[in-house]
């Protein structure tokens, strides 16, 4: 069975800072790794995803995030962060066995202050 | 753009009314998945269903039942609502293959129970 952990229920940054939402996860076979985000009173969008080859992916709205093997860890980054950043953030991991579904971690808040 | 619909964003109920949630796609999706959000808890998968009339219970499906009569639309039942499922539901759908494959939400159905 698959697992995730977001270190940090809220966080809480100034605009122009660096945002880092931590998620490890836990798996015994290779993951595939997403990072959702959630504005108010909206469904889920996909920010990014690792899913083989390049560990260092790429998302919308300036967002990337690594995956560590060895630190079972992948870390969402933003080097500057916009007031349009305020929304929760949800990793979640899948694998090529057992069920189809996303596990979700239980979210981190962001807020940006101006 | 892959669209999933949800046909009530609003809706508040009395317990022990039956309640339908009613999801639809339009990407010709192999798997859906009705989902549950609440504050600090994350998302829990409650059912998927990767066919027609095929259906596999997630994390938390006591109290729910599903349906998938076709291919592009997936039912959330909860036979007799009570309180404790006042929540956020989200749909979701994605393709089989690749496995990487992003999961793609509706916007979220609010539910009251009173």
């Amino acid at each position: 069975a698959q697992s995730v952990t977001q270190l940090g229920s809220h966080v809480s940054v100034s605009e122009g800072a660096l945002v880092l939402l931590r998620c490890n996860y836990s798996s015994s076979v290779p993951p595939y790794l997403f990072w959702y985000v959630q504005y108010p009173n909206q469904g889920l969008q996909l920010l990014l995803k690792y899913t083989t080859g390049a560990t260092l992916v790429k998302g919308i709205n300036g967002f990337e995030a690594e995956f560590k093997k060895s630190e079972t860890s992948f870390h969402l980054t933003k080097p500057s962060a916009h007031m349009s950043d305020a929304a929760e953030y949800f990793c979640a991991v899948r694998t090529d066995t057992g069920r189809r579904a996303l596990t979700f971690g239980s979210g981190t808040r962001l807020q940006v202050q101006p | 753009d892959v669209k999933v619909t949800q046909s009530s964003r609003y809706l508040v109920k009395r317990t022990g009314e039956k309640v339908f949630l009613e999801c639809v796609q339009d990407m010709d999706h192999e798997n859906m998945f009705w989902y549950r959000q609440d504050p600090g808890l994350g998302l829990r998968l409650i059912y998927f269903s990767y066919d027609v009339k095929m259906k596999e219970k997630g994390d938390i499906p006591e109290g729910y039942s599903v349906s998938r009569e076709k291919k592009e639309r997936f039912s959330l039942i909860l036979e007799s609502a009570s309180t404790n499922q006042t929540s956020m539901y989200l749909c979701a759908s994605s393709t089989t293959v690749p496995s990487g494959n992003t999961i793609y939400f509706g916007e979220g159905s609010w539910l009251t129970v009173v």
